[in-house]
């Protein structure tokens, strides 16, 4: 197996919701990841698991929560969201270590209203 | 800071008219330089990885080089399903990210 798969594909909720974005890998990768991307936008780095402990946190707002449960799993809890937080939601997994490349899953797709 | 600039930001082909993609950087120790093909409302698929000057890569159509200051794509005699966005990433040995370009988009026609 050497995808990523994230769940929902897309994902409608209120600014009052309280919903979840799930991501799965089972090719042994420990680190993995979320990226936001806007339209016509390059990914922006958000957070990063490196053996199910949280190591890099890019200043993201707290209605943003991620959870790694273990190591094939990656959640994103999400909360009073902002329609400006509308966009591609990006799960990504590597191997630990120098340069190795990420496997991005397909992502997603994220509208506040 | 890091950075990753990318040009041109839109490139217009005809099937077959080969040419290149510029990806140049700014970073603290480079760990790995990427390439990605992204579609739209798709994840990045990844292309190529890179590490040291002098380096290069292909697949298909598809070539990368790396020099201490850039790396370039170029693709050969491109077909209409070749295009899409491409984005350079690198990764940073002392911030441990992975930053990216803003990306090239590439239309081939037919």
């Amino acid at each position: 197996d050497t995808e990523v798969t994230q769940t929902p594909k897309h994902l409608v909720m209120g600014m009052t919701n309280k919903k979840s974005l799930k991501c799965e890998q089972h090719m042994g990768h420990r680190a993995m990841y979320w990226y936001k991307q806007k339209a016509k936008k390059p990914p922006e780095l958000m957070f990063v698991y490196s053996y199910e402990k949280l190591s890099i946190n890019e200043s993201v707002p707290s209605r943003f929560s991620p959870e790694c449960p273990n190591s094939s799993l990656l959640n994103l809890h999400l909360h009073a969201l902002q329609p400006e937080d509308s966009a591609l939601y990006l799960c990504a997994s590597s191997q630990v270590g120098s340069g190795y490349g990420y496997t991005f899953g397909s992502g997603t797709r994220l509208t506040v209203v | 800071e890091d950075q990753v600039t990318q040009s041109p930001e839109a490139l217009r082909l005809q099937e077959g008219e080969s040419s290149s993609l510029n990806c140049s950087y700014t970073v603290s120790g480079l760990r790995g330089l990427f390439w990605y093909r992204q579609d739209p409302g798709k994840g990045p698929e990844f292309l190529f990885t890179l590490y040291s000057a002098g380096e290069e890569k292909e697949k298909e159509r598809l070539k990368a080089t790396l020099t201490k200051k850039e790396s370039f794509l170029h693709i050969t005699a491109p077909k209409p399903e070749d295009s899409a966005t491409y984005l350079c990433a690198v990764l940073s040995s002392n911030t441990g990210k992975l930053i990216f370009g803003q990306g090239t988009t590439l239309q081939v026609k037919p």
